[in-house]
């Protein structure tokens, strides 16, 4: 079963555009996970936030989370043509004694276009 | 490239066959976790090593198993394929055990006819 799910599950904007994907999951985690994959190739690491962070940014991507609503948000600014793919985000639950279960989950993603 | 192999890239084989995909993690990486992408299911974890060890089992079928070698590369094994095994399967690394940062690697996509 998935844990995490993305919204919306396509979107379609112009370059130079903001870009908003969300993702909710359902059980605690010890980390959230963000990827990019291009279509049939393999997922390349975004950005990692701790359960006890709130905001993390890496260059135009802004990621927050919301541990009391179980949900998070990647931004992505100033969008370009070649920010085209699919967005995961990924959970590490956490398991019985606290730690990791060691499964990352992934949600069914989000198709961003960036129309040039 | 983010260091991790995964052969071969595509493969046709029939219904009720068997077949092995490898995957050499990036240098340095104990971890080796394997995942199903499919249209319908998505991105489905199916199983972690770590060291050699088992670590962590996700949805993955009876017909189905791995294992990760002394020299830390893994092979997955599927078995009885059925037209509903079609998919790409990524295998990804990482450092430690906990999941941190994966790499992955481009997937070997299976196509069961």
């Amino acid at each position: 079963s998935q844990q995490g799910e993305e919204d919306p599950q396509a979107l379609s904007i112009q370059e130079g555009e903001n870009a908003t994907m969300n993702c909710s999951y359902k059980t605690s985690i010890n980390n959230l996970q963000w990827y990019r994959q291009n279509s049939g190739r393999g997922l390349v690491h975004l950005i990692l936030i701790r359960s006890n962070e709130r905001e993390k940014h890496s260059g135009r991507l802004r990621v927050t989370l919301d541990t009391s609503k179980k949900s998070s948000s990647l931004l992505i600014t100033a969008s370009r043509a070649a920010d085209t793919a699919s967005y995961f985000c990924a959970t590490d639950a956490r398991g019985f004694s606290g730690g990791s279960n060691y499964k990352l989950t992934f949600g069914k993603g989000t198709l961003l276009t960036v129309n040039p | 490239d983010s260091g991790v192999t995964q052969t071969p890239k595509h493969l046709i084989t029939a219904t009720g066959q068997r077949v092995t995909l490898r995957c050499s993690p990036r240098s340095g990486d104990l971890s080796v976790y394997w995942y199903q992408q499919s249209l319908d299911q998505g991105l489905q974890f199916l199983i972690q090593y770590y060291n050699g060890e088992e670590r962590a089992k996700g949805n993955i079928l009876e017909r189905f198993s791995a294992q990760q070698f002394p020299d830390l590369h893994s092979e997955l094994n599927l078995s009885s394929l059925e037209l509903g095994d079609s998919a790409l399967y990524f295998c990804a690394s990482s450092v430690s055990l906990n999941t941190g940062e994966l790499f992955f690697g481009e997937g070997s996509r299976l196509t069961v006819l």
